[in-house]
């Protein structure tokens, strides 16, 4: 699976937009590009995932470059709630392609 | 729904005792994982078990650690004899590999403590 390379930290104000990039250069044709989060003490929550269009639930838009080589991950009007670290995963849909691999992440930080 | 169940959230123990994690996955889950979080190393996958059989277990640190998933609504992870090294948090995740995407969803945790 492809590697991602992720900010370590950013800050967001609380009711503005959260923007967090994500490189995956060596995306191939076939992966998908996955977000969770993990609150502190809290399991990783599933919040999006796309191949190559942009998608959009509840939670977060997922933006994904023409190329897919980076995307965007974007909580709407981010809340104290959404101070979390962030992880970009790239996975194939295979049925050898099972494991998630988590990095570092980015800890977003929702500031009053 | 019920997301992934797991037992106790927390555990105390002293080193050489014998621990024994539970999961219960997601009804209609037909794919299981077990990982590790540490400070050191993050998340890691310590075994996959798909439609209850154990297909991956090539991050499972040495013999101490054995899973088991008896059917479909149930996994152990034991750890005999337990270290100190082996504090953690271990996450239990399901997914159903039916469908071309197969999202993970996680349970909270068991938060584990040798002493």
């Amino acid at each position: 699976d492809a590697k991602t390379t992720q900010p370590p930290s950013m800050d967001c104000a609380e009711g503005r937009a959260a923007n967090l990039p994500c490189n995956h250069s060596t995306i191939s044709g076939n992966e998908y590009v996955y977000w969770y989060r993990q609150i502190h003490s809290q399991g990783p929550q599933y919040i999006i995932h796309g191949l190559k269009n942009n998608e959009t639930n509840e939670m977060a838009s997922l933006i994904i470059t023409e190329d897919r080589k980076s995307s965007t991950l974007i909580l709407p009007h981010a809340t104290l709630r959404d101070t979390a670290v962030y992880y970009c995963i790239v996975k194939g849909s295979g049925a050898g392609s099972y494991q998630l691999t988590f990095g570092k992440g980015t800890k977003l930080s929702v500031i009053p | 729904d019920a997301g992934v169940i797991q037992s106790p959230r927390h555990e105390v123990t002293e080193m050489g005792q014998e621990v024994t994690l539970r999961c219960k996955p997601i009804s209609g889950h037909n794919s299981l994982f077990w990982y590790r979080q540490t400070m050191m190393r993050g998340l890691e996958l310590l075994i996959y078990f798909n439609n209850n059989v154990p297909i991956d277990d090539s991050g499972m640190p040495e013999d101490r650690f054995s899973a088991k998933m008896p059917n479909a609504s149930f996994s152990t992870l034991k750890i005999q004899p337990s270290e100190p090294r082996d504090s953690a948090v271990y996450f239990c995740a399901s997914s159903s590999r039916d469908r071309p995407t197969d999202t993970q969803y996680f349970g909270p945790g068991t938060r584990l403590t040798v002493l």
